[in-house]
């Protein structure tokens, strides 16, 4: 079955970095496009990147535009979000979540989340 | 503030019918792009519960059904029960913004 493990959260200072991994198995990862997702708390969800099947293209939100990079490794099917210049508002659980391939792209499994706490 | 517009709260007693209404514009849903509704339960995986507008993946039950219409759609749950207490987001696309979400409803069951 398929499975999306995020790791990597944690506690950080204003502008300080932090990368976060997730974990694929279950399916063909260098086949599927990837998008990385966030919800601050109390607040809705925000899609932050995602990144081509074979890592050739990416696109950001502005919110996170040079400041965070997407970017994945086919032979350890992992995808990463490499975050710097981290902010206050950055504090949130950051989920991975896998593109369909049904055609109508919308995001069909996603991992359980890793809180990213941005605080001095 | 987020791009496609739910209300923050819908409640209805078990057995009931509710709906959630998501409302875009002409750079989202207006311009054809479909809409795809996720259920987000504490502490799990945030669950995908129709895409492509109205369509289920496998083991989503019947109850749930959605549909949309110009810059609009709506998620709509009969036979409610207490399992369905969660929030719920819809999802599109803008040709500038790229993938946009709802700001999430809140189902509460009575």
């Amino acid at each position: 079955q398929v499975q999306l493990v995020e790791s990597g959260g944690g506690v950080v200072q204003p502008g300080g970095s932090l990368r976060l991994s997730c974990a694929a198995s279950g399916f063909t990862f260098s086949g599927s496009a990837m998008h990385w997702v966030r919800q601050a708390p109390g607040k809705g969800l925000e899609w932050l990147a995602d990144i081509s099947y074979d890592g050739g293209r990416q696109y950001y939100a502005d919110s996170v535009k040079g400041r965070f990079t997407i970017s994945r490794d086919n032979s350890k099917n992992t995808l990463y979000l490499q975050m710097n210049g981290l902010r206050i508002e950055d504090t949130a659980v950051y989920y991975c979540a896998r593109k369909s391939l049904s055609g109508w792209e919308e995001f069909d499994y996603w991992g359980q989340g890793t809180l990213v706490i941005v605080s001095s | 503030q987020s791009v496609l517009t739910q209300p923050p709260s819908v409640s209805g007693a078990p057995g009931q019918r509710v709906t959630i209404a998501c409302t875009g514009s002409s750079s989202d849903i207006g311009a054809g792009y479909d809409v795809h509704w996720y259920q987000l339960l504490p502490g799990a995986a945030p669950k995908l519960l129709i895409y492509g507008n109205s369509n289920r993946p496998s083991g989503v039950p019947d109850r749930f059904s959605a549909s949309t219409s110009g810059t609009s759609a709506s998620l709509a749950i009969t036979g409610l029960q207490a399992e369905d207490e969660a929030d719920y987001y819809c999802q599109s696309y803008d040709s500038s913004l790229f993938w946009v979400f709802g700001g999430g409803t809140k189902l509460t069951v009575l």
